[in-house]
């Protein structure tokens, strides 16, 4: 079954730490794998997305790795900032039928940065 | 900002009521997706559009139904309303079907439904 699961469920911290969060997937077949970061009450934005042959891709004080081998992924946060609180989504894109671009997505991992 | 425009904002009915909800995907974007998050929950995908045909579909009955316009906008009808469709229904517009690696799916702020 396709599954992609996230880790912690919730996490706080304070502002200027680090952080890493945890996603491992068994989406089978692989094209992709996205973090998104969705602010409460909001939809999603892109932060990386990673192909097959990727291991690492930033955007500013975000980082993501893939172990494709392992099917596993983190997301490491530098330099916390309060306006980073907000649920962290992992999601796996497989290939669908038809040619249609599946998309599995993780619960999201929950991350309140405190003063 | 994506360029992705949902309508309404909220809404709250009734169970067994019918309900329409309205996207307006990015300038360009011709495959528009649709999903259901519930609280505390990973959104799960309902069904996409390309090019004004359904071309993909989760796991959902076929109470879930929709419509693509010759302008990629595109509707979400939930009929037979149950309590269980209270969720955050998020629309995701992006520039081809196939959505392959360096293709991103742009989100809009979604419609949150309330079914008493």
């Amino acid at each position: 079954k396709n599954q992609v699961e996230q880790s912690p469920q919730s996490l706080i911290i304070l502002e200027g730490k680090n952080c890493t969060l945890q996603c491992n997937y068994t989406v089978s077949p692989f094209s992709n794998l996205r973090w998104y970061k969705q602010d409460t009450g909001r939809g999603p934005v892109s932060l990386t997305i990673m192909t097959f042959s990727e291991n690492t891709k930033s955007n500013g004080r975000y980082t993501a790795t893939l172990d494709a081998d392992t099917k596993q992924s983190s997301l490491h946060i530098t330099a916390s900032q309060l306006s980073d609180s907000a649920s962290y989504i992992c999601v796996v894109s497989g290939e669908g039928g038809g040619g249609y671009n599946k998309l599995i997505f993780g619960a999201g991992t929950r991350l309140a940065v405190h003063p | 900002e994506t360029g992705v425009t949902q309508s309404p904002t909220h809404l709250i009915k009734t169970r067994g009521q019918q309900v329409t909800l309205r996207c307006s995907s990015q300038s360009g974007h011709n495959t528009v997706s649709w999903y259901q998050q519930a609280l505390g929950q990973g959104p799960q995908f309902i069904f996409q559009y390309y090019r004004e045909e359904e071309n993909g579909r989760g796991n959902f009955p076929p109470r879930f139904s929709g419509l693509q316009f010759p302008n990629y906008s595109s509707e979400l009808n939930v009929n037979a309303l149950e309590l269980d469709d209270s969720a955050l229904y998020l629309c995701a517009s992006r520039p081809g079907a196939s959505g392959r690696a360096g293709e991103t799916q742009y989100f809009g702020p979604g419609t949150r439904l309330l079914v008493l």
